[in-house]
């Protein structure tokens, strides 16, 4: 199975930070990565496909981008509903979805 | 609007059984890719079962065997039928809509099922 690793695992910022996480693969997956945003006691919400395909409806402060092995998601400029966790997610080996274990956005 | 609304979850001994609704509006179940997904107290997300539009199923090691993933087309509703349940299967389980290399779109607000004696 294909293992997703994320850093940091949590990360403290204001409002108006660049922010930046990474998500590896253990192998190759093309560009065949989701991310989901969620706060606590939601459901997942999806922010980015395709690695760097922005959903829609999502704020264009959010990008992705990567292939392979290795992706990142920046917020360009983090609002307060942005303090949340983030989760990405490989799409390559369906329908075994595999995810990340998180990277929770926390004020500083 | 699509809404997907999960219902079922509860308490249950270790050994019991517990079978798990998603009620679906504003998509047509048996003509998606349907997942259910599962997330334990303060930790990440675990991919359960998957049901094609063409009736395959999938499911992780963890469960299979003992979870079942079922569809009815009439009442527009996804199910995850959970035998033998452990300790572990305690959850928040969400169904979710999958548009495969696309990701998941649509996702219910979850129904916890804690598993305790």
């Amino acid at each position: 199975d294909i293992q997703m690793t994320q850093s940091p695992s949590s990360v403290s910022a204001s409002v108006g930070d660049r922010v930046t996480i990474t998500c590896r693969a253990s192998q190759g997956i093309s560009n065949w990565l989701a991310w989901y945003q969620q706060t606590p006691g939601k459901a997942p919400k999806l922010l980015i496909y395709a690695a760097s395909s922005l959903q829609s409806g999502i704020p264009s402060r959010f990008s992705g981008s990567g292939s392979g092995t290795d992706f990142t998601l920046t917020i360009s400029s983090l609002q307060p509903e942005d303090f949340a966790t983030y989760f990405c997610q490989q799409t390559n080996s369906f329908p075994r979805l595999t995810f990340g274990g998180g990277t929770t956005v926390e004020i500083k | 609007e699509v809404q997907l609304v999960e219902s079922g979850g509860g308490l249950v001994q270790p050994g019991g059984s517990l079978r798990l609704s998603c009620a679906a509006s504003g998509i047509t179940v048996s003509s998606n890719y349907m997942n259910w997904v599962r997330q334990a107290p303060g930790k990440g997300l675990e991919w359960v079962s998957v049901i094609y539009s063409g009736g395959t199923t999938y499911y992780a090691d963890s469960v299979k065997g003992r979870f079942t993933i079922s569809r009815d087309n009439s009442k527009n509703t996804l199910y995850l039928q959970m035998n033998s349940l452990r300790a572990e299967d305690t959850a928040v389980y969400f169904c979710a809509r999958d548009l495969s290399n696309r990701g998941v779109d649509y996702w219910g607000q979850g129904t916890l099922v804690t598993v305790s004696s």
